[in-house]
């Protein structure tokens, strides 16, 4: 089984500041990790995902994830945020023996402020 | 738009009812996962489908049930609802049910039970 803690409940920033959102996991077998985003009254979207390669992974909208194998993180970065970067995000887990189930974490809301 | 249609939107019942969530997933994808997503809970995996049959199942209640049909729609079924079954409940889908492949997910029905 997969665990997924999310370190921040809330994250406010500055506009054109950068954000890092932090993801611990826990699993007993190797796992693909995902960062989702939900923007306010919609669906989750995909933002990027680790399956196995290079650790840094970049993904939509500015956004880039170190994946720790070691410290068993997922952290997500971005240099520079936007208003319209106010949002859920959502860390997710997946084992590489368990289908597509998905385990997530509780989120962090991200609150852009000018 | 990620092309996963939930319906109906909002679905307002009582205690006792028994409603059915329906997805329809994207043009060619074969698999089919449900969430739920609760101020308490988080986002929980209930049950993924592929191609007409169960693949995976979590927290999925025993009140709840779900089926795929031959044209890979979806419906989950909730039945002698409780208080705490007023959720957001999301749809997913992939091509195909290897955790490898992108989750698409959908706007989501947003449960009320008074």
């Amino acid at each position: 089984a997969q665990s997924v803690t999310q370190l921040d409940s809330q994250v406010p920033v500055f506009e054109e500041a950068p954000v890092e959102l932090r993801c611990n996991y826990s699993s007993s077998v190797s796992v693909y990790l995902f960062w989702y985003v939900q923007y306010p009254n919609q669906g989750l979207q995909l933002l990027l995902k680790y399956l196995s390669g290079s650790t840094l992974v970049k993904g939509i909208n500015g956004f880039e994830a170190e994946f720790n194998k070691s410290q068993t993180s997922f952290h997500l970065r971005k240099p520079s945020v936007h208003i319209s970067d106010t949002a859920e995000y959502f860390c997710a887990v997946s084992g590489t023996d368990s289908w597509g189930k998905l385990q997530f974490g509780a989120g962090t809301q991200v609150v852009v402020t000018p | 738009d990620s092309g996963v249609t939930q319906t109906p939107k909002h679905l307002i019942t009582a205690t006792g009812q028994r409603v059915t969530l329906r997805c329809s997933p994207r043009s060619g994808d074969l698999s089919v996962y449900w969430y739920q997503q609760s101020l308490d809970q988080g986002l929980q995996f209930l049950i993924q489908y592929y191609n007409g049959e169960e693949r995976a199942k979590g927290n999925i209640l025993e009140r709840f049930s779900a089926q795929q049909f031959p044209d890979l729609h979806s419906e989950l079924n909730l039945s002698s609802l409780e208080l705490g079954d007023s959720a957001l409940y999301f749809c997913a889908s992939s091509v195909d049910g290897q955790a490898v492949y992108e989750q698409y997910f959908g706007p989501g029905t947003r449960l009320t039970v008074t």
